[in-house]
């Protein structure tokens, strides 16, 4: 089975401008989350996607927002880029079974530098 | 909302001692606490968790305890081996019958040294 695929894996962008990136879950996998990881910050949680539906959103700034497709792939957008943004996104995908907690797994991450 | 504070950010172990990193959760309703391990430059993955149902869970040289009354739940991890230097995270996720939101420790550096 293949495991969360995030890509791309690296990315570039100046400040001002928007990035989109994507993360296919494990098939079978209906919930996806995102993470923004810092060396200061460690892991922050910035939304989860079920069923097409945004479910739960941290706090971050309406410059951050995603969705998620019918095949339960998802995709955040960051507009407006700061160099604050730059940091590794996680997408987490869990196949959820209701009222049952279960793992996350996480991909590689999209490492997102704003120069 | 959930409030995770995890302890020391540091530890640095002989290979062959144990190493214990501790967690407080704010949210009662928090019921499942997984850990991470997180090498330089890979994904966080899952080493052991725990449900709110359980007081102690034990995989090999790892186990976490829970202590719902006093919120907090600890990694323990016996005969440390130079593999076991990475970066772990503890989590605490609320049972909301869809969620999926961890809120995430700061993390622990662990270096087990020869």
């Amino acid at each position: 089975k293949a495991g969360v695929t995030q890509t791309p894996r690296y990315l570039i962008k100046t400040r001002g401008q928007q990035v989109t990136l994507s993360c296919s879950p494990i098939s079978g996998h209906r919930s996806v989350s995102w993470y923004q990881q810092t060396p200061g910050q460690g892991l922050q949680f910035l939304f989860e996607y079920f069923s097409e539906t945004q479910r739960n959103k941290g706090n971050f700034p309406g410059r951050f927002s995603g969705r998620q497709f019918s095949n339960s792939r998802s995709e955040m957008n960051v507009s407006t880029l700061e160099l604050g943004d730059s940091a590794l996104y996680l997408c987490a995908s869990s196949p959820v079974r209701t009222l049952m907690n279960t793992e996350a797994f996480f991909g590689q991450g999209t490492r997102l530098t704003v120069v | 909302g959930e409030n995770v504070e995890q302890h020391p950010s540091t530890l640095s172990v002989q290979e062959g001692d144990s190493a214990v990193i501790k967690c407080t959760y704010s949210d009662s309703a928090s019921n499942y606490f997984p850990w991470y391990k997180q090498e330089l430059g890979k994904r966080p993955q899952l080493i052991i968790d725990i449900r709110s149902n359980v007081g102690e869970k034990k995989d090999q040289r790892i186990a976490v305890t829970l202590n719902k009354t006093a919120k907090h739940f600890s990694l323990h991890i016996t005969e440390t081996q130079p593999e076991d230097s990475a970066v772990y995270f503890c989590a605490a996720r609320e049972n909301t019958g869809t969620a999926s939101k961890l809120t995430f420790g700061t993390g622990t550096r662990l270096q087990v040294t020869l």
